[in-house]
């Protein structure tokens, strides 16, 4: 079945570093692929999207481009700010149907 | 901005109880969703819903039910809850398949004892 991974459970940072949190996937077909972010105490919410191969999704200063070469969609940042710490997932959407698989999420703290 | 809300928001009952989680979108998506989220699991789909009356089984269906009683309704039913069943509920709604872009409400977090 589909599924996705991410290789960072927590990750530690200071206001103005380099982000990167690393998500593989598995999925037969052609996925569609996500980033959420969960805030303390709410639900998740979607960041942003991409569908095709070298497709680049971005939001609030986050991005992520797709490969399917190495089945990957790399959540980058240039700066992280204080108000960037949450709780990141990477998800998949296969067009066999209309759920999404999910990460196991990776915990973001940027120290001001 | 797409609304979902859940009830109870948190919930407590014993090992064996009866517990129904409920569900409401007003923003006319077609479909509806419920997750558990979990430390080092993420976010497991259990049961979800393309309209009144719908329903699908999700990764993780066993020791829940569910109903889609409206468009806007969408519940989530333990009849014999279990200590593994405690976690928090995420209810969720979308326009349509293939979107990607759910909306998710607040949680309900549920501790069975």
């Amino acid at each position: 079945g589909d599924s996705v991974t991410q290789t960072e459970g927590q990750v530690a940072l200071s206001e103005e570093d380099f982000l990167t949190i690393h998500c593989n996937y598995s999925a037969s077909g052609y996925p569609a692929l996500f980033w959420y972010v969960q805030y303390p105490g709410e639900g998740p919410q979607f960041l942003f999207r991409a569908s095709r191969d070298k497709e680049k999704g971005s939001s609030r200063g986050f991005e992520a481009t797709y490969d399917k070469g190495t089945t990957s969609f790399h959540l980058r940042k240039a700066s992280v700010q204080e108000s960037d710490s949450a709780v990141y997932y990477c998800a998949l959407g296969n067009n066999a149907g209309a759920k999404l698989t999910f990460g196991g999420g990776t915990r973001l703290t940027v120290r001001p | 901005e797409a609304a979902v809300t859940q009830s109870p928001r948190n919930k407590v009952t014993v090992t064996g109880g009866n517990v129904t989680l409920s569900c409401r979108q007003t923003n006319s998506h077609n479909y509806m969703y419920w997750y558990r989220q979990d430390t080092g699991h993420g976010l497991r789909l259990i049961h979800y819903s393309y309209g009144a009356g719908n329903l699908q089984i999700g990764d993780v269906p066993d020791g829940y039910k569910a109903t889609r009683t409206t468009q806007e309704d969408f519940f989530l039913l333990l009849e014999l809850a279990s200590p593994s069943q405690t976690s928090l509920y995420f209810c969720a709604s979308s326009l349509g398949a293939n979107t990607g872009q759910l909306y998710f409400g607040e949680g309900s977090k549920l501790t069975v004892l």
